[in-house]
């Protein structure tokens, strides 16, 4: 049982670059969330999905697109990369009735 | 979902001394999970309380619930080296389980 799957673990970007963070659970998890973390900030709610088809905004979601066409993927889209967006990024499935939430490993990103 | 402040933001101590991080909500809440998040790692599920005055404890750690349900705390006694990392407490309730907000965490540092 590998949990939540996130890749890559590091990457790099040119500013204006577009990438896709991708992100995957196999515990048929209905609820998965993306969020970013920055010193002191804490963890910030970027886009959230409640379902296959279903997507939603969170606290900061500009610049950041995400699609949830199947149960188990749920990938986090950077439109034209910026600094600002240099971040850890970590994707979350959260367990249906519990609510307890089980994160991937993280993406470091580094927009220079 | 309803947003949980979280206090102090750092905390530094000397190993064997005691720590308390506090999580307050000015509404009541449905339950309340804490979260670990070890450097350089990812949020790690610890503990959920739902009873109005609940009481856990894992080992050194005790995680309480206030009566009103508006607060709960999370006490580490004689704190260890491994004890080191960011706590986040997190409300858990309602029906939107993809959009909760975590607190922004409190960073322990334990010196040896």
């Amino acid at each position: 049982n590998a949990g939540v799957t996130q890749t890559p673990k590091f990457q790099v970007l040119k500013t204006g670059q577009s990438m896709t963070l991708q992100c995957a659970q196999d515990m048929n998890h209905e609820y998965m969330s993306w969020y970013r973390q920055d010193p002191g900030m804490g963890l910030r709610l970027i886009h959230y999905s409640v379902g296959a088809g279903i997507t939603d905004q969170g606290e900061v979601p500009n610049g950041y697109n995400v699609s949830r066409s199947t149960t188990e993927d749920f990938p986090l889209r950077l439109l034209s990369a910026a600094p600002s967006q240099t971040s850890v990024y970590f994707c979350a499935s959260i367990e249906t009735g519990g609510g307890k939430a089980f994160f991937g490993q993280g993406t470091r990103l580094t927009v220079v | 979902g309803q947003q949980v402040m979280q206090i102090p933001q750092y905390q530094h101590v000397q190993e064997g001394e005691d720590f308390t991080t506090y999580c307050n909500s000015s509404t009541t809440l449905s339950n309340i999970q804490w979260y670990k998040q070890r450097p350089g790692g990812h949020p790690v599920f610890l503990i959920q309380l739902v009873k109005s005055g609940e009481v856990k404890k894992q080992k050194r750690l005790t995680f309480q619930f206030g009566e009103a349900k508006k607060n709960s705390s999370l006490h580490i006694t004689a704190t260890q080296t491994t004890d080191v990392g960011t706590y986040f407490c997190r409300n858990a309730g309602g029906t939107s389980y993809g959009k909760l907000t975590f607190g922004q965490g409190t960073i322990l540092t334990v010196h040896p």
